[in-house]
């Protein structure tokens, strides 16, 4: 069974871009979430998306957004890129049930904002 | 604000030895608690879980202690071998399929 994919895995961009993450889910897996991994921060809830809706949301600006497609594929876009959004971006995808609770992590994609 | 405080934030254990990692937390209405394991380059993987109507679970080499009382939990590795050397974070779950994450223990096993 394959696991979460994440592309692109590095990409470097610079302020003021803008960039889009993509992520395939586990087949069967409804919800996606998308994580921040930044050193001495941990991994910071960006939103989830569960049948193309966010039911979701973390503390991050509006130049962070998401979609779902129809076949549970996800797509993150960060608008305006800072310095400090440089950062580890992960994505996990899980059942839908709260009985289960398992994320299942992609690799990641590396971002760096010059 | 971290939901989910976690230390200590680097370990040294001699091979053989037992590696312990504390976390603590605030919101009474998490409701399962895993812990995570990463590895350079690759994404954290779910090394196990409790629920808060259990105070302990054991899996070979690995055992979660939960105080409900205290808000705290606790990763215990028994006889820790240098492939546990990796980052490990806990975690907890709030309302939705939200996560709250520690900021992760780096963690180094001498031979």
């Amino acid at each position: 069974k394959a696991g979460v994919t994440q592309t692109p895995r590095y990409l470097i961009k610079t302020r003021g871009q803008q960039v889009t993450l993509s992520c395939s889910p586990i087949s069967g897996h409804r919800s996606v979430s998308w994580y921040q991994q930044t050193p001495g921060q941990g991994l910071q809830f960006l939103f989830e998306y569960f049948s193309e809706t966010q039911r979701n949301k973390g503390n991050f600006p509006g130049r962070f957004s998401g979609r779902q497609f129809s076949n549970s594929r996800s797509e993150m876009n960060v608008s305006t890129l800072e310095l400090g959004d440089s950062a580890l971006y992960l994505c996990a995808s899980s059942f839908a049930g709260r009985n289960t609770g398992e994320l299942f992590f992609g690799e990641g994609s590396r971002l760096t904002v010059l | 604000q971290q939901q989910v405080k976690q230390s200590p934030q680097s370990l040294i254990v001699q091979k053989g030895g037992i590696s312990i990692i504390n976390c603590a937390y605030e919101n009474t209405a998490f409701d399962y608690f895993p812990w995570y394991q990463q590895f350079p380059g690759k994404g954290p993987a779910l090394l196990i879980a409790i629920r808060p109507d259990v105070s302990e679970k054991k899996e070979g080499r690995f055992t979660i202690s939960f105080n409900k009382s205290a808000k705290q939990f606790s990763l215990h590795i028994m006889d820790s071998q240098p492939g546990d050397s990796a980052t490990y974070f806990c975690a907890a779950r709030g309302t939705g399929n939200q996560f709250y994450f520690g900021t992760g223990t780096s963690l180094t096993v001498i031979p």
